[in-house]
């Protein structure tokens, strides 16, 4: 059974540092999300694709975040010049259409 | 900003004991209400779609329903069990055309821990 797959799992990294974390969807899907969550809150929508195209992205989101879907298959999350508020659990998500979403287990960015 | 409210944040519940939670969201622009389970150290999984004012949907000992034109949905677990035990989220979809639409809005969720 061929779930999403993020990777890493965790990340720890000094303040300043660039990260890219990376996200498989399921094959079929022609959709992907990014989300993060913090302690105690649900998840929170970064952006989404329909194929390769972002159709989405969170006013939430910094200039320091940027995403690529690049051949509608797997995505990257870049996050540069990492601060103390970008801890937290980065969850990638796909869906055939608006159908229900299937999340990978996440990556845990830890900022020392 | 849309606002999506779940309540209880948590609740304990003893092994047997049958319990519910409520999600309430903006009753304008409906489009679909996601269910989704997430147990510790997994990755959430999805329980329910529902679309339909007065929808009852079922998965075993779980069961939602849904009003649209009052803006809530509410979660069922009957006979509960220490592995119901996870973090229950609801998520509103908004119609398309708006600003939000696309995404999923989650509310922050309801712990359950269920004691043997």
């Amino acid at each position: 059974d061929t779930g999403v797959s993020q990777n890493p799992r965790h990340k720890i990294t000094k303040r300043g540092q660039n990260v890219t974390f990376r996200c498989d969807p399921i094959s079929e899907h022609n959709r992907l999300y990014w989300y993060r969550q913090t302690l105690g809150q649900g998840p929170e929508f970064l952006t989404y694709f329909q194929n390769e195209a972002q159709l989405e992205k969170s006013r939430l989101l910094s200039d320091r975040f940027s995403a690529e879907r690049p051949k509608g298959s797997f995505s990257t999350l870049e996050i540069q010049r990492t601060e103390q508020g970008d801890s937290a659990m980065y969850l990638c998500a796909s869906s055939l259409e608006l159908g229900p979403q299937h999340f990978g287990d996440g990556t845990r960015l830890s900022i020392l | 900003i849309l606002n999506v409210e779940q309540s209880p944040q948590s609740l304990h519940v003893q092994e047997g004991d049958s319990t519910n939670f409520t999600c309430s969201f903006p009753s304008s622009n409906f489009y679909a209400l996601h269910w989704y389970r997430w147990e510790t150290a997994k990755s959430p999984e999805a329980l329910f779609v529902m679309t339909l004012n007065g929808d009852e949907k079922k998965k075993g000992r779980i069961s939602a329903t849904l009003n649209t034109k009052e803006g809530y949905s509410y979660l069922y677990i009957k006979g509960s069990q220490p592995e119901d035990s996870a973090t229950y989220l609801c998520a509103f979809w908004p119609l398309p055309g708006g600003t939000s639409y696309g995404k999923l809005t989650f509310g922050q969720g309801t712990i359950l821990t269920v004691h043997p």
